[in-house]
């Protein structure tokens, strides 16, 4: 079983809908997560980290739950360029390596 | 712009031949760290270097090999290689001790294996 799991995809959305991306972790030790975004054939750019209070950034939210081992992206309102791969990503205590799951694309059809 | 820069930016090789990949770290940041990113496939850990050594590895045979330089650049060196390393290879550069903080990447370097 991978340490972190998502499911691929592709998701394939009208523009202006509402898309919602899960993933889970098997590590309970992992301390810090984040969803990253990766466009083709590029580099993975951090997209936003994801607290346990959650987290808002303008059309993007975050959620984090701990008891589950569960973490969510919600894109509202989709944009023709919110199309890529989305990373979710964990890391435990220190300075210790990113965890990434294999990823989930998107597609926003106009 | 993350200050991670990498070269080259792609690279073709042959089955049993050596390549050299070089990161330059973002200013003040004294930890690099690696990863291979297969096709379809989230990036994978290979190592990280601080203070000129190797300070933690993933699950990749020694053929894959490292150095840090004073200035806190990097190399991976792969030696003996195969079709199966084929991928985008990843720099990220951080400072030791900020553990909270998420890792920024170069824009790699993609490697290709006839």
């Amino acid at each position: 079983r991978k340490e972190v799991e998502q499911d691929p995809g592709p998701f394939n959305v009208p523009e202006g809908a509402t898309v919602a991306f899960n993933c889970t972790y098997s590590n309970s030790a992992s301390q810090s997560f984040f969803w990253y975004r990766q466009d083709c054939r590029k580099e993975p750019k951090l997209l936003m980290s994801v607290y346990s209070s959650g987290n808002e950034d303008g059309r993007f939210t975050a959620q984090l739950n701990r008891a589950s081992q569960y973490i969510s992206l919600l894109i509202r309102d989709s944009k023709l360029s919110d199309s890529a791969t989305y990373l979710c990503v964990v890391r435990h205590k220190g300075n210790t390596p990113l965890v990434f799951g294999k990823g989930t694309r998107l597609s926003v059809i106009a | 712009e993350t200050g991670v820069t990498q070269s080259p930016t792609h690279l073709i090789k042959t089955r049993g031949q050596q390549v050299t990949l070089r990161c330059s770290s973002q200013s003040g940041h004294n930890t690099v760290s690696w990863y291979q990113q297969a096709l379809g496939q989230g990036p994978q850990f290979i190592f990280q270097y601080y203070r000129e050594e190797e300070n933690g590895r993933g699950n990749f045979p020694p053929r894959f090999s490292g150095l840090q330089f004073p200035n806190y650049s990097s190399e991976l060196n792969v030696n003996a290689l195969e079709l199966d390393d084929s991928a985008l290879y990843l720099c990220a550069s951080s400072r030791l001790g900020e553990s909270d903080q998420p890792q920024h990447f170069g824009d790699g370097t993609r490697l290709s294996i006839l």
